[in-house]
C-alpha cells in the first residue's frame, strides 16, 4: 500500500462546477498535511495547509479526518485557471514529505 | 522578493559526465530539500538538510551527493549521470518552527537531459 494515495483522476469538469479530491495516508503518526498544485512543467506550489478543524481560502476548502486518515480538497465555482495537478502531501517525522501521485484536473469551458 | 532560485534552469550533460545543480534561497529557511521528478510522477525526495544535518533517503543512489556550504545555498552533485537520471530536479525550502513543518516552497526546477 502506498503511503499517500489520491484519487486516480483525471477529472474533467465544466467551468463553474464543484469538484472534490480525496487523499488517504497510511501512517497514523503523520503530523502535517498540505495541498499543492502543480502546473505542467512547473514546480509545485503550496495551495493550503490542512487542519483538523478544516480551513477555507476563497473557493477552496480543505478538511482533515485523523480518525479515518484522509484529507479532502473542495473547489467551488471552478475556473479555467484551476486546471492543474493537485498533490496531496503528508509530513512524517524528521521533515519527511511524502507526496501522493497527484490528480490531474481539467476545467472545460 | 524572497524566493528559491535554481541554476541552471536547463542542463544538458553527457552520460557519465559529472554535473552540479545549484539552489539558493533568500527566505532564510532552515531546511533545504532536493527532489527528483520524472514525467507524470510525484516528486521523489532524494535528501534534505536540517540546518547542517544531512538526511539521506534510504533509496537515494550513491551517485547523488549534496553540499550545503551555508544557510542560503545547497548543491546537488550527480557524479556519473545515467540516462535514467534525466528528470526535473526540484529544490525546496521550509521553515520548521516549534517542531512543526510550516510548508515547503519550491524553486522552478532544473531540467536535466542526459545524452
Amino acid at each position: 500500500r502506498k503511503e499517500v494515495e489520491q484519487d486516480p483522476g483525471p477529472f474533467n469538469v465544466p467551468e463553474g462546477a464543484t469538484v472534490a479530491f480525496n487523499c488517504t495516508y497510511s501512517n497514523s503518526a503523520s503530523q502535517s498535511f498540505f495541498w499543492y498544485r502543480q502546473d505542467c512543467r512547473k514546480e509545485p506550489k503550496l495551495l493550503m495547509s490542512v487542519y483538523s478543524s478544516g480551513n477555507e481560502d476563497g473557493r477552496f476548502t480543505a478538511q482533515l479526518n485523523r480518525a479515518s486518515q484522509y484529507i479532502s480538497l473542495l473547489i467551488r465555482d471552478s475556473k479555467l485557471s484551476d486546471s492543474a495537478t493537485y498533490l496531496c502531501v503528508v509530513i512524517q517525522g524528521a521533515q519527511k514529505l511524502v507526496f501522493g501521485q497527484g490528480t490531474r484536473l481539467t476545467i472545460n469551458p | 522578493d524572497a524566493m528559491v532560485i535554481q541554476n541552471p534552469r536547463y542542463q544538458v550533460t553527457q552520460f557519465g559526465k559529472p554535473v552540479t545543480l545549484s539552489c539558493s534561497q533568500t527566505l532564510n529557511h532552515n531546511v533545504m530539500y532536493w527532489y527528483q521528478q520524472k514525467s507524470s510522477q510525484a516528486p521523489k525526495l532524494l535528501f534534505h538538510y536540517y540546518d547542517k544535518d544531512f538526511n539521506n533517503e534510504a533509496d537515494t543512489p550513491d551517485n547523488f551527493q549534496s553540499r550545503r556550504p551555508n544557510t542560503s545555498f545547497c548543491f546537488l552533485d550527480i557524479r556519473s549521470p545515467g540516462l535514467g537520471d534525466a528528470a526535473m530536479y526540484l529544490c525546496a525550502t521550509s521553515r520548521v518552527g516549534r517542531g512543526r513543518e510550516l510548508g515547503q516552497f519550491f524553486g522552478p526546477g532544473t531540467r536535466l537531459t542526459v545524452l
